[in-house]
């Protein structure tokens, strides 16, 4: 019963090509995010969105572009992928409602996704 | 502004040795404080977690207590498994998530 879910596990691309995350929550969370964590481990937030709307926009450059379809939803699409772009992403979400109450903004991680960009 | 700053790993010790990692805050009024574990392969999972000034969070044999005079929320653990072998992330909520810069712990047998 999986409760943040990414797609895919693994990405190995190209430089300059165009790709797409995908993140699902099924918690019933009104917030999501997405973070980076390089290859020393250190995380760094991206985005965050709060009923679809942008909360949270860090220094990003701006290939890349969060979408929020619904609560449930936040996708993470990268135009013109660079080699400094491989990383392992992670989607996470919290909220006080839905079936996992996060109390003061615990945040649900989901698995990561592998992105090596070639 | 607000940042976590937390020991500088790697960390290794024999099993059933004592566990400390510091953490320290900056923060503007009273943050949550966190610690989180990523185990190898994996997303990150919440350990802990205080919510006021001499609070403790404990779980899994871990503790840590929120030090609002010292700004600390060190984390503990008396007697360390090869389970335990992952990295942990020290973090505070204050309107937003800042993380420390996570310490790798390797327990060898």
């Amino acid at each position: 019963d999986t409760a943040v879910s990414q797609t895919p596990k693994y990405l190995v691309t190209q430089m300059g090509n165009d790709k797409s995350i995908k993140c699902e929550q099924n918690l019933g969370h009104d917030t999501m995010y997405w973070y980076k964590q390089d290859s020393k481990k250190f995380l760094k937030i991206m985005f965050s969105y709060n009923n679809k709307e942008l909360i949270i926009n860090e220094t990003v450059p701006n290939r890349f572009s969060p979408k929020s379809p619904d609560k449930a939803h936040l996708n993470l699409h990268i135009n013109s992928l660079e080699l400094g772009d491989s990383a392992v992403y992670f989607c996470a979400s919290s909220g006080t409602s839905g079936r996992a109450r996060s109390s003061y903004n615990e945040q649900f991680f989901g698995p990561g996704t592998r992105l090596t960009v070639l | 502004g607000d940042s976590v700053t937390q020991m500088e790993g790697p960390v290794t010790l024999s099993e059933e040795a004592f566990l400390t990692i510091n953490c320290t805050y900056t923060a503007t009024g009273y943050p949550s404080l966190f610690w989180y574990v990523q185990y190898p392969g994996e997303g990150l999972q919440l350990l802990l977690k205080a919510t006021k000034a001499d609070d403790k969070g404990s779980n899994k044999g871990f503790e840590a207590t929120y030090r609002k005079e010292t700004t600390s929320f060190h984390l503990e653990k008396g007697s360390v498994q090869v389970s335990d072998s992952a990295v942990y992330f020290c973090a505070r909520w204050n309107n937003d998530m800042r993380f420390g810069a996570g310490t790798r712990l390797t327990v060898k047998p």
